[in-house]
Protein backbone atom coordinates (compact mmCIF):
# COMPACT_ATOMS: atom_id res chain seq x y z
CA UNK A 1 0.00 0.00 0.00
CA UNK A 2 1.40 3.44 -1.33
CA UNK A 3 1.17 5.51 1.98
CA UNK A 4 2.64 8.71 3.59
CA UNK A 5 2.35 8.96 7.10
CA UNK A 6 2.70 11.82 9.56
CA UNK A 7 2.36 12.08 12.58
CA UNK A 8 1.14 13.45 14.82
CA UNK A 9 -1.87 14.85 13.19
CA UNK A 10 -2.39 17.70 15.17
CA UNK A 11 -0.42 19.52 17.95
CA UNK A 12 -0.17 23.03 20.48
CA UNK A 13 2.61 24.24 21.49
CA UNK A 14 4.10 27.65 23.30
CA UNK A 15 6.45 30.03 21.57
CA UNK A 16 9.73 29.10 22.54
CA UNK A 17 9.45 25.44 22.61
CA UNK A 18 11.00 22.64 20.33
CA UNK A 19 8.65 21.11 17.44
CA UNK A 20 9.61 17.93 16.40
CA UNK A 21 7.13 16.58 13.27
CA UNK A 22 7.52 13.27 11.79
CA UNK A 23 7.03 11.67 8.23
CA UNK A 24 7.51 8.20 7.23
CA UNK A 25 6.89 6.41 3.61
CA UNK A 26 6.64 3.13 2.59
CA UNK A 27 7.41 3.31 -0.29
CA UNK A 28 10.98 2.92 -0.72
CA UNK A 29 10.82 6.68 -2.27
CA UNK A 30 14.55 8.61 -2.61
CA UNK A 31 12.65 12.28 -2.77
CA UNK A 32 11.23 13.63 0.08
CA UNK A 33 9.66 16.54 0.90
CA UNK A 34 8.40 19.04 3.63
CA UNK A 35 5.91 22.09 2.30
CA UNK A 36 3.63 24.15 4.71
CA UNK A 37 -0.26 25.80 3.32
CA UNK A 38 -1.14 29.20 4.50
CA UNK A 39 -4.64 30.51 3.53
CA UNK A 40 -3.69 32.79 0.25
CA UNK A 41 -0.71 31.35 0.16
CA UNK A 42 -1.01 27.62 -1.54
CA UNK A 43 1.70 25.05 -0.34
CA UNK A 44 5.10 26.63 0.30
CA UNK A 45 8.64 24.21 0.02
CA UNK A 46 10.78 24.55 3.62
CA UNK A 47 12.98 21.66 2.43
CA UNK A 48 13.36 18.88 0.33
CA UNK A 49 15.68 15.79 0.76
CA UNK A 50 17.22 13.72 -2.34
CA UNK A 51 17.98 10.59 -0.15
CA UNK A 52 19.71 9.94 3.31
CA UNK A 53 21.67 12.72 4.99
CA UNK A 54 20.65 14.72 1.38
CA UNK A 55 18.86 17.40 2.20
CA UNK A 56 18.37 20.79 0.57
CA UNK A 57 16.90 24.61 1.33
CA UNK A 58 13.25 24.88 -0.59
CA UNK A 59 11.79 28.60 -0.91
CA UNK A 60 11.48 29.36 3.11
CA UNK A 61 13.64 27.30 5.26
CA UNK A 62 14.43 29.99 8.00
CA UNK A 63 13.42 28.42 11.14
CA UNK A 64 13.13 25.10 10.19
CA UNK A 65 15.52 22.25 9.99
CA UNK A 66 15.41 18.40 8.93
CA UNK A 67 16.76 14.84 9.63
CA UNK A 68 16.48 11.99 7.40
CA UNK A 69 18.61 9.13 8.36
CA UNK A 70 16.72 6.79 6.71
CA UNK A 71 15.40 6.95 3.75
CA UNK A 72 12.07 5.66 4.79
CA UNK A 73 11.57 9.03 6.93
CA UNK A 74 12.30 12.69 6.90
CA UNK A 75 11.92 14.97 9.95
CA UNK A 76 10.75 18.29 9.82
CA UNK A 77 12.15 20.42 13.57
CA UNK A 78 11.58 23.88 14.76
CA UNK A 79 13.73 24.84 17.78
CA UNK A 80 12.37 27.67 19.42
CA UNK A 81 9.10 27.88 17.84
CA UNK A 82 7.08 31.30 16.56
CA UNK A 83 3.64 31.80 16.30
CA UNK A 84 4.40 32.97 12.59
CA UNK A 85 4.88 29.35 12.51
CA UNK A 86 1.34 28.35 13.05
CA UNK A 87 0.15 26.40 9.49
CA UNK A 88 -0.47 22.99 8.10
CA UNK A 89 2.56 21.14 7.34
CA UNK A 90 2.47 18.51 4.59
CA UNK A 91 5.37 15.94 3.81
CA UNK A 92 5.88 14.22 0.66
CA UNK A 93 7.68 11.33 -1.22
CA UNK A 94 8.40 10.99 -5.07
CA UNK A 95 10.68 8.88 -6.53
CA UNK A 96 13.06 9.46 -9.96
CA UNK A 97 12.43 5.53 -10.41
CA UNK A 98 8.95 6.60 -11.67
CA UNK A 99 9.95 9.78 -13.25
CA UNK A 100 9.52 11.89 -10.02
CA UNK A 101 6.73 13.78 -11.20
CA UNK A 102 3.97 12.37 -8.87
CA UNK A 103 4.07 13.34 -5.36
CA UNK A 104 2.42 11.60 -2.70
CA UNK A 105 1.25 13.51 0.01
CA UNK A 106 0.52 12.41 4.07
CA UNK A 107 -2.96 13.94 5.62
CA UNK A 108 -0.61 16.78 6.92
CA UNK A 109 0.02 17.86 10.61
CA UNK A 110 -1.65 21.10 12.02
CA UNK A 111 0.04 23.38 14.43
CA UNK A 112 -0.49 25.85 16.38
CA UNK A 113 1.71 28.10 18.02
CA UNK A 114 0.44 30.25 20.95
CA UNK B 1 13.07 31.94 -10.29
CA UNK B 2 9.91 30.15 -11.46
CA UNK B 3 6.69 31.00 -10.43
CA UNK B 4 3.38 30.14 -10.78
CA UNK B 5 0.22 32.73 -10.53
CA UNK B 6 -3.25 31.34 -9.79
CA UNK B 7 -5.95 34.01 -9.49
CA UNK B 8 -9.29 32.33 -8.75
CA UNK B 9 -8.96 32.19 -5.25
CA UNK B 10 -12.75 30.77 -4.47
CA UNK B 11 -15.30 29.63 -7.24
CA UNK B 12 -19.06 28.50 -6.23
CA UNK B 13 -20.78 26.83 -8.90
CA UNK B 14 -24.26 24.75 -9.18
CA UNK B 15 -24.22 21.00 -10.42
CA UNK B 16 -23.50 20.52 -14.05
CA UNK B 17 -21.95 23.95 -14.42
CA UNK B 18 -19.09 24.11 -16.62
CA UNK B 19 -15.67 24.61 -14.72
CA UNK B 20 -12.82 26.39 -15.63
CA UNK B 21 -9.32 27.39 -13.62
CA UNK B 22 -6.32 29.43 -15.43
CA UNK B 23 -2.83 29.86 -13.84
CA UNK B 24 -0.08 31.39 -15.70
CA UNK B 25 3.62 30.16 -15.46
CA UNK B 26 6.88 31.62 -15.48
CA UNK B 27 10.30 29.52 -16.02
CA UNK B 28 13.52 29.72 -17.45
CA UNK B 29 13.38 26.10 -18.42
CA UNK B 30 11.42 23.53 -19.63
CA UNK B 31 7.96 23.28 -17.32
CA UNK B 32 5.97 20.11 -16.88
CA UNK B 33 2.60 21.42 -15.66
CA UNK B 34 0.68 19.25 -13.03
CA UNK B 35 -2.75 20.22 -11.30
CA UNK B 36 -3.77 18.21 -7.91
CA UNK B 37 -6.55 17.95 -5.76
CA UNK B 38 -6.92 18.51 -2.04
CA UNK B 39 -10.56 17.26 -0.52
CA UNK B 40 -11.10 18.02 2.94
CA UNK B 41 -8.57 16.83 5.74
CA UNK B 42 -6.55 14.95 3.30
CA UNK B 43 -3.26 16.02 1.32
CA UNK B 44 -3.25 17.12 -2.06
CA UNK B 45 -3.24 14.14 -4.90
CA UNK B 46 -1.84 14.22 -8.35
CA UNK B 47 -5.42 14.85 -10.91
CA UNK B 48 -3.70 15.29 -13.93
CA UNK B 49 0.15 15.83 -15.75
CA UNK B 50 0.51 17.70 -18.91
CA UNK B 51 3.85 17.71 -20.32
CA UNK B 52 3.16 18.71 -24.37
CA UNK B 53 2.12 21.90 -25.85
CA UNK B 54 -1.64 22.07 -26.61
CA UNK B 55 -2.26 18.60 -25.93
CA UNK B 56 -4.75 17.79 -23.27
CA UNK B 57 -4.65 14.96 -20.16
CA UNK B 58 -7.47 13.92 -18.87
CA UNK B 59 -8.29 12.62 -15.48
CA UNK B 60 -11.93 11.68 -13.62
CA UNK B 61 -14.15 13.96 -16.18
CA UNK B 62 -11.24 16.30 -16.07
CA UNK B 63 -9.44 17.98 -18.77
CA UNK B 64 -6.29 19.90 -18.31
CA UNK B 65 -4.18 22.13 -21.52
CA UNK B 66 -1.62 24.46 -21.87
CA UNK B 67 -0.50 27.22 -24.07
CA UNK B 68 3.03 27.70 -24.40
CA UNK B 69 2.63 31.09 -26.26
CA UNK B 70 0.77 32.60 -23.47
CA UNK B 71 2.63 30.41 -20.98
CA UNK B 72 -0.66 29.14 -19.29
CA UNK B 73 -2.11 26.43 -18.04
CA UNK B 74 -6.09 25.22 -17.83
CA UNK B 75 -8.37 23.12 -15.97
CA UNK B 76 -11.95 22.17 -17.20
CA UNK B 77 -14.59 19.88 -16.77
CA UNK B 78 -18.20 20.08 -18.38
CA UNK B 79 -20.23 19.32 -16.00
CA UNK B 80 -19.53 19.35 -11.79
CA UNK B 81 -20.75 17.49 -9.25
CA UNK B 82 -20.89 18.32 -5.23
CA UNK B 83 -18.14 15.52 -5.14
CA UNK B 84 -15.93 17.79 -6.91
CA UNK B 85 -16.13 20.21 -4.52
CA UNK B 86 -12.24 20.84 -3.14
CA UNK B 87 -8.82 23.22 -3.63
CA UNK B 88 -7.53 22.90 -6.79
CA UNK B 89 -3.37 23.84 -6.92
CA UNK B 90 -1.75 24.30 -10.36
CA UNK B 91 1.58 23.36 -10.05
CA UNK B 92 5.14 23.22 -11.87
CA UNK B 93 8.32 21.40 -12.36
CA UNK B 94 11.24 22.86 -14.32
CA UNK B 95 13.67 20.27 -15.08
CA UNK B 96 16.34 22.53 -14.55
CA UNK B 97 15.68 22.28 -10.94
CA UNK B 98 15.25 18.83 -9.83
CA UNK B 99 12.37 17.88 -8.62
CA UNK B 100 11.48 20.79 -6.69
CA UNK B 101 7.50 21.43 -7.55
CA UNK B 102 6.24 25.02 -7.25
CA UNK B 103 2.48 25.61 -6.63
CA UNK B 104 0.17 27.80 -7.15
CA UNK B 105 -2.20 29.28 -4.38
CA UNK B 106 -5.37 27.04 -5.03
CA UNK B 107 -9.02 27.97 -5.85
CA UNK B 108 -11.20 26.19 -3.40
CA UNK B 109 -14.15 25.15 -5.25
CA UNK B 110 -17.75 24.93 -4.00
CA UNK B 111 -20.21 23.20 -6.12
CA UNK B 112 -23.63 23.37 -4.54
CA UNK B 113 -26.12 20.71 -5.33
Amino acid sequence: DMKVTQMPRYLIKRMGENVLLECGQDMSHETMYWYRQDPGLGLQLIYISYDVDSNSEGDIPKGYRVSRKKREHFSLILDSAKTNQTSVYFCASSSPRTGGNTLYFGAGTRLSVL
Amino acid sequence: GDSVIQMQGQVTLSENDFLFINCTYSTTGYPTLFWYVQYSGEGPQLLLQVTTANNKGSSRGFEATYDKGTTSFHLQKTSVQEIDSAVYYCAMRDCNMGYKLTFGTGTSLLVDP
